[in-house]
């Protein structure tokens, strides 16, 4: 049972471009939602960020909204450079459960030059 | 700091051998966790530990085996490798700050059974 659904599985935009990813999950107990950035070779990395209690997070050219009563939450990468170009992965956990994350199954994002 | 450091990097296997795959943190965090990342599937747990001394299953445990030796350490034992177990095996550590839990990642090592 897929608990964190993820879309698009690649996406390609181009530079300056917004990149949007989407998330739905089921789990309403889910109360921290983190996204991971990985580049090919390395272990994934923490990006951004957000709990139930906002509707928004921005950190720089990176933006997460959140939608709970859709249960749905997504990524949104601003003025896409081509060093951004990586694997993003969604995910949820719920605090009382040290921590444990249930992962999306990823986006390939490209972005030309 | 290392962080996460795993080994080995790559590794051969023919199916029915066994091998162990290592992995220490030295952030002194409490909770580990080992992945498996497979093509259009994502990172699934394997197992985690939330603590010294404690381990529990996670999504697709079949077929591996884990300890943690110590604080530090949280090894995965393959005992007989079969071709499904193809994959990049990750190991993370994290502890809670503040509400969130950033896991940190290792660099993976890639197995190939054939």
């Amino acid at each position: 049972q897929q608990q964190v659904k993820q879309s698009p599985q690649s996406l390609i935009v181009q530079k300056g471009g917004i990149s949007i990813i989407n998330c739905a999950y089921e789990n309403t107990a889910f109360d921290y939602f983190p996204w991971y950035q990985q580049f090919p070779g390395k272990g994934p990395a923490l990006l951004i960020a957000i709990r139930p209690d906002v509707s928004e997070k921005k950190e720089g050219r990176f933006t997460i909204s959140f939608n709970k009563s859709a249960k749905q939450f997504s990524l949104h990468i601003m003025d896409s450079q081509p060093g951004d170009s990586a694997t993003y992965f969604c995910a949820a956990a719920y605090s009382s459960n040290t921590g444990k994350l249930i992962f999306g199954q990823g986006t390939t994002l490209q972005v030309k030059p | 700091n290392a962080g996460v450091t795993q080994t080995p990097k790559f590794q051969v296997l023919k199916t029915g051998q066994s091998m162990t795959l290592q992995c220490a943190q030295d952030m002194n965090h409490n909770s580990m966790y080992w992945y498996r990342q497979d093509p259009g599937m994502g990172l699934r747990l394997i197992y985690y530990s939330a603590s010294e001394g404690t381990t529990d299953k996670g999504e697709v445990p079949n077929g591996y085996n884990v300890s943690r030796l110590n604080k530090r350490e949280f090894s995965l034992r393959l005992e007989s490798a079969a071709p499904s177990q193809t994959s990049v095996y990750f190991c993370a550590s994290s502890e809670e700050a503040q509400g969130r839990y950033e896991q940190y990642f290792g660099p993976g090592t890639r197995l190939t059974v054939t």
